[in-house]
């Protein structure tokens, strides 16, 4: 059963704390992307990587960072240098660039 | 900056109708893809576009894609209640490995 998945679901974070998100995905693709949304807005870009071992910034990278130590794996860091982090991340792969899967998200709410 | 702007922002229509939302964008692209996203969920690829295509159908959805005007629209036939959800049109500016810029979204309410 190939997918996209995300953990956790819901994700609470106090100030000054740096917290990890998870993506993983079993569908053999090669890129994978990191979006940040905030309400009634579109996505914006992260990160994303193209291979492993690799990653580029994207528009909003401040305060973020990632790793691409495997294939399957593209975690997401928010730390404590993003001031305004709540928001609903969505995590995504593709394979050669076209349609892009998306996993189902994790709200983070900073308390 | 984002690429695409949809409009109208909001449609409410009942079932049975026709929708159509419209995506204008700014730069030459690649390809245009249409995604919706059910209320707090990831979102769903439903079709994509390539700059030298005008029209594409997927089942109730038509999409058309004018690059001198740099618009496209969505159009879903025969609208259910199940379509209720926001549609996004992203643009893809290169072709091979290339980022989407999405815009802000058309949030679709489909009566019974």
């Amino acid at each position: 059963d190939g997918g996209i998945t995300q953990s956790p679901k819901y994700l609470f974070r106090k100030e000054g704390q740096n917290v990890t998100l998870s993506c993983e995905q079993n569908l053999n693709h090669d890129a994978m992307y990191w979006y940040r949304q905030d309400p009634g807005q579109g996505l914006r870009l992260i990160y994303y990587s193209q291979i492993v071992n690799d990653f580029q910034k994207g528009d909003i990278a401040e305060g973020y960072s990632v790793s691409r130590e495997k294939k399957e794996s593209f975690p997401l860091t928010v730390t404590s240098a993003q001031k305004n982090p709540t928001a609903f991340y969505l995590c995504a792969s593709s394979k050669g660039g076209l349609a892009q899967f998306f996993g189902p998200g994790t709200r983070l709410t900073v308390l | 900056s984002q690429q695409g702007e949809e409009d109208p922002q909001a449609l409410s229509i009942q079932e049975g109708e026709n929708a159509t939302m419209n995506c204008s964008y700014k730069t030459s692209i690649n390809n245009l893809q249409w995604y919706r996203q059910n209320s707090g969920r990831g979102l769903v690829h439903l079709i994509l576009i390539r700059s030298n295509e005008r029209e594409k159908h997927s089942g109730r959805l038509r999409v058309t894609l004018d690059t001198s005007k740099k618009s496209s629209s969505l159009l879903i036939t025969a609208s259910r209640a199940a379509d209720t959800a926001s549609y996004f049109c992203a643009t893809a500016m290169n072709s091979g490995y290339s980022t989407l810029t999405f815009g802000k979204g058309t949030m679709l309410l489909v009566s019974p």
